[in-house]
């Protein structure tokens, strides 16, 4: 079936370490993106990318980093310089862009102790 | 600051009456609006979308109105089910911006 995955579920972090959580889409999607959800804060973007080898910052991209080397694959990781890295981090995947329906992975929350 | 705005964090409604779940914006710029839902611990699902040339939009139970000079929406699901509680995103976008905005989100909880 297509879709989107979003690799490991529940994950758990040391403060100080990066750690990168996994995307991948089989759904030959161009737009790949990043989002962060907190409590009261609805969905905020961190890094969004439109075709491989390119990717933009969003409204809160400091402390993270992604790469695209592959149209199927957006990984995010979370550096340490990331001051509140604890939340629940969501990728999603368009056709054409964010003027389209987004299709979400099932999300990973991270824990950082 | 908040573009796209749920005042409503929270709405009860019993089984077989309406939701009407709301959605304020400020950027005049924004020309395409959608609605999300999200279980606990899941990643959203897309429900129903508009674009502002038009004011209303239909799917099933779910309506979704525009009002453009009011810059507000709102979504009506008619007849509520119990499996219609979730969290309801509105998101906003414009033509020519990368990047849709969310709103806070609204817990509607439909009771049997």
């Amino acid at each position: 079936d297509g879709g989107i995955t979003q690799s490991p579920k529940y994950l758990f972090r040391k403060e100080g370490q990066n750690v990168t959580l996994s995307c991948e889409q089989n759904l030959n999607h161009d737009a790949m993106y990043w989002y962060r959800q907190d409590p009261g804060q609805g969905l905020r973007l961190i890094y969004y990318s439109q075709i491989v080898n390119d990717f933009q910052k969003g409204d809160i991209a400091e402390g993270y980093s992604v790469s695209r080397e592959k149209k199927e694959s957006f990984p995010l990781t979370v550096t340490s310089a990331q001051k509140n890295p604890t939340a629940f981090y969501l990728c999603a995947s368009s056709e054409q862009g964010l003027n389209t329906e987004a299709f979400f992975g099932q999300g990973t929350r991270l824990t950082v102790v | 600051d908040q573009q796209v705005k749920q005042n409503s964090p929270s709405l009860s409604v019993q089984e077989g009456r309406i939701s009407i779940l709301n959605c304020d914006y400020t950027n005049s710029m924004f020309d395409y609006f959608l609605w999300y839902k999200k279980y606990p611990a899941e990643g959203p699902t897309f429900l129903i979308s508009i674009s502002s040339i038009k004011d209303k939009n239909e799917d099933g139970r779910f309506t979704v109105f525009l009002n453009k000079s009011a810059k507000h929406l709102s979504l009506h699901i008619v007849p509520s089910q119990p499996g219609d509680s979730a969290v309801y995103f509105c998101a906003a976008s414009a033509w020519g911006y990368q990047k849709v905005t969310f709103g806070t989100g609204t817990k509607l909880q439909v009771i049997p």
